[in-house]
């Protein structure tokens, strides 16, 4: 089954360095997320991303996250200047295979654990 | 969206059927049920989906009350793999629209 790739799956930095985390949505979907979890918490959106914009986002990504599909195949999450609150576990998702309809269907990868010193 | 409720914590014998309900009594008539689970902090993984029927796939079963103010999740043999949280999710289908997920059902499943 096809799956969304997440590298790395660990990162830990220095407070105030700029981290990019990547994925590699499901070929052929059309929307892409970006969703995190803090050690012990729930799952929390950041942002959708389509047709080379963001379609959403939450109060929780602000001027310091920035997303980029960067070609045919990646798509990334920056933070510019990681803080200590930054570290959790961050998750992308793809979903919508072009032309069809699936509901709704997201596909998360396995995530990447940032650590922020 | 509509809240959900759903139990903290729940457990199961190994083999057995696990139910998991969620309450959703704000529900409007366009919004979908959908369970999403997560094992040990991998990503959320979908499970199924439905509006009114009730549906089945490899994974699960879903019922959905007439009334559709609650569901249950059904497990019909629920194996020791399928410990995870387990997240009860109501939307209205927006292609491309995000899932929120609330803090859903820790079960175990124990041998």
């Amino acid at each position: 089954e096809p799956e969304v790739t997440q590298t790395p799956s660990h990162q830990v930095t220095q407070m105030g360095q700029e981290v990019i985390l990547r994925c590699v949505p499901i070929s052929n979907h059309l929307y892409f997320y970006w969703y995190r979890q803090i050690l012990g918490q729930k799952v929390e959106f950041l942002v959708s991303f389509y047709n080379n914009e963001i379609s959403e986002k939450s109060e929780i990504f602000d001027d310091q996250f920035s997303v980029e599909r960067p070609d045919g195949s990646n798509f990334t999450l920056k933070i510019r200047s990681t803080k200590l609150e930054d570290s959790a576990m961050y998750f992308c998702a793809s979903s919508e295979e072009a032309g069809k309809t699936t509901n709704e269907k997201l596909f998360f990868g396995s995530g990447t654990q940032l650590s922020v010193l | 969206d509509a809240k959900t409720t759903q139990p903290p914590s729940m457990d199961c014998a190994e083999g057995r059927a696990a139910n998991l309900p969620c309450n959703h009594s704000t529900i409007s008539g366009n919004e979908y049920v959908y369970w999403y689970r997560q094992i040990h902090s991998q990503g959320p993984q979908y499970i199924i989906h439905g509006l009114k029927n009730n549906e089945t796939n490899e994974m699960a079963s879903l019922i959905i009350t007439e009334d559709r103010k609650s569901s249950t999740l059904i497990l019909p043999h629920a194996t020791l793999r399928d410990t995870a949280v387990y997240y009860c999710i109501v939307r209205v289908y927006n292609q491309g629209g995000k899932l929120i997920f609330g803090q859903g059902t820790e079960l175990s499943v124990k041998p």
